[in-house]
């Protein structure tokens, strides 16, 4: 059983710039959600996609995007990088919308 | 915002004593779960207890869930090194964009388990 995994590990980006991180879920899950933690912080919920479709969105501003993909793999786009989105995030994948999450090890995502 | 706050926010024991911490809430819950994460790494889930459970085990670890007083607890037993980690609680929680629910964490608790 493959575990979820993220790409790239690291990253580093200057203010303005966009990015794209990447996530594939765990074998089986059709759910994938994504989280930002910043240091000594809880992770905050981002956003869940459900079978290709949105499913609910916490408080981020509409330049954080996403998408998933038919076989359940999905990308986290952010736009017009600021500071505070120095952060990790992480993806987390499940068997359905309310099921324990699978995380991967995120990617860590430094602003200059 | 934080749904669960977990108390106390950084531990240290020694290997063999037990480690226990705290998660308040404020919403009713269908259920709370627990995670750890060790530094530099994703969440790991370890137990899920539903709001109609009171206790429940999984090898060395004991979750209890108190709804009336919006807490719960998690205890470890005879700690070892590979403990040491971050512990978070984590409850569904309505959101208003898009009407679903969201899984909520705390800020956690920092344990760290010497040899």
């Amino acid at each position: 059983e493959t575990g979820v995994t993220q790409s790239p590990t690291h990253l580093i980006k200057t203010r303005g710039q966009q990015v794209t991180l990447r996530c594939s879920s765990q074998s089986g899950h059709n759910t994938v959600s994504w989280y930002q933690q910043a240091l000594g912080q809880g992770p905050q919920f981002i956003f869940q996609y459900y079978r290709e479709e949105e499913n609910g969105r916490g408080n981020f501003p509409p330049r954080f995007s996403g998408l998933q993909f038919p076989n359940y793999s999905s990308e986290l786009n952010v736009n017009a990088l600021e500071l505070d989105d120095s952060a990790l995030y992480l993806c987390a994948s499940s068997a359905g919308v309310k099921q324990p999450q699978h995380f991967g090890d995120g990617t860590r995502l430094s602003i200059l | 915002s934080q749904q669960g706050e977990e108390d106390p926010q950084a531990l240290s024991i020694q290997e063999g004593e037990n480690a226990t911490m705290n998660c308040s809430y404020k919403t009713s819950i269908n259920n709370l779960q627990w995670y750890r994460q060790n530094s530099g790494r994703g969440l790991v889930h370890l137990i899920l207890i539903r709001s109609n459970e009171r206790e429940k085990h999984s090898g060395r670890l004991r979750v209890t869930l108190d709804t009336s007083k919006k807490s719960s607890s998690l205890l470890i037993t005879a700690s070892r090194a590979a403990d040491t980690a971050s512990y978070f609680c984590a409850t569904y929680n309505f959101q208003t964009q898009g009407g679903s629910e969201k899984l909520v964490f705390g800020k956690g608790t920092k344990l760290t388990v010497n040899p």
